[in-house]
């Protein structure tokens, strides 16, 4: 069972711009991790945010988590096309043994 | 250090046939897990262990059997080949046991094809 679900499935978007990336899930978490896998390569840590926090920075992600909404964001801002690949959202929380339990992804496609 | 080391990283098997996969990681990290990928459904967890000698069950176990002798190894074994075992099968470890709170590191997967 998936307890996160990224939104859009797909996003296309041209060198430069920013892209935008949404996580929804069901029960309350205690942490929310991004996660980027490049193609027919595993899973690369991105970020992780804190069920008390809302907001995270690192280089040119900024994650935001709003726990009354059950939704996360991830923004690439000033997108390269190294950028492209599939980006996933994992959380844990008491309802799944705070296991970390991984979405579906977004496969993002940075056009040069 | 080479991080978390999967082999093999492709391999076709026959419906019945037993094989297991390697998983090693030279971190000192007292958990790790298994994973499969299936298109469009993201990963999912099928066996971990929070240390030498302690395992448990993940999401979807059935099929698969795992053992943690040591710290640095956790081999994956399927039992009797089913087609619904063909995935992309990921190894990730984290330093302590609670891989929520803290960064998983993955091996880059094994593709396995069950015909």
């Amino acid at each position: 069972s998936q307890q996160g679900e990224e939104d859009p499935q797909a996003l296309s978007i041209q060198e430069g711009e920013n892209a935008t990336m949404n996580c929804s899930y069901k029960t309350s978490i205690n942490n929310l991790q991004w996660y980027r896998q490049n193609s027919g390569r595993g899973l690369v840590h991105l970020i992780l945010i804190r069920s008390n926090e809302r907001e995270k920075h690192s280089g040119r992600l900024r994650v935001t988590l709003d726990t009354s909404k059950k939704s996360s964001s991830l923004l690439i801002t000033a997108s390269r096309a190294a950028d492209t690949a599939s980006y996933f959202c994992a959380t844990d929380g008491r309802e799944y043994g705070n296991k970390l339990v991984f979405g579906a992804g977004t496969i993002l496609r940075v056009k040069s | 250090n080479a991080g978390v080391t999967q082999t093999p990283k492709f391999q076709v098997l026959k419906t019945g046939q037993s094989m297991t996969l390697q998983c090693a990681q030279d971190m000192n990290h007292e958990y790790m897990s298994w994973y499969r990928q299936d298109p469009g459904m993201g990963l999912r967890l099928i066996h971990y262990s929070v240390g030498a000698g302690i395992t448990d069950q993940g999401e979807v176990p059935n099929g698969y059997n795992v053992s943690r002798s040591t710290t640095e190894d956790f081999p994956l074994r399927l039992l009797s080949a089913a087609p619904s075992q063909t995935s992309v099968y990921f190894c990730a470890s984290s330093f302590r046991g609670h891989p929520g709170s803290e960064k998983l590191f993955f091996g880059s997967g094994t593709q396995l094809s069950v015909l």
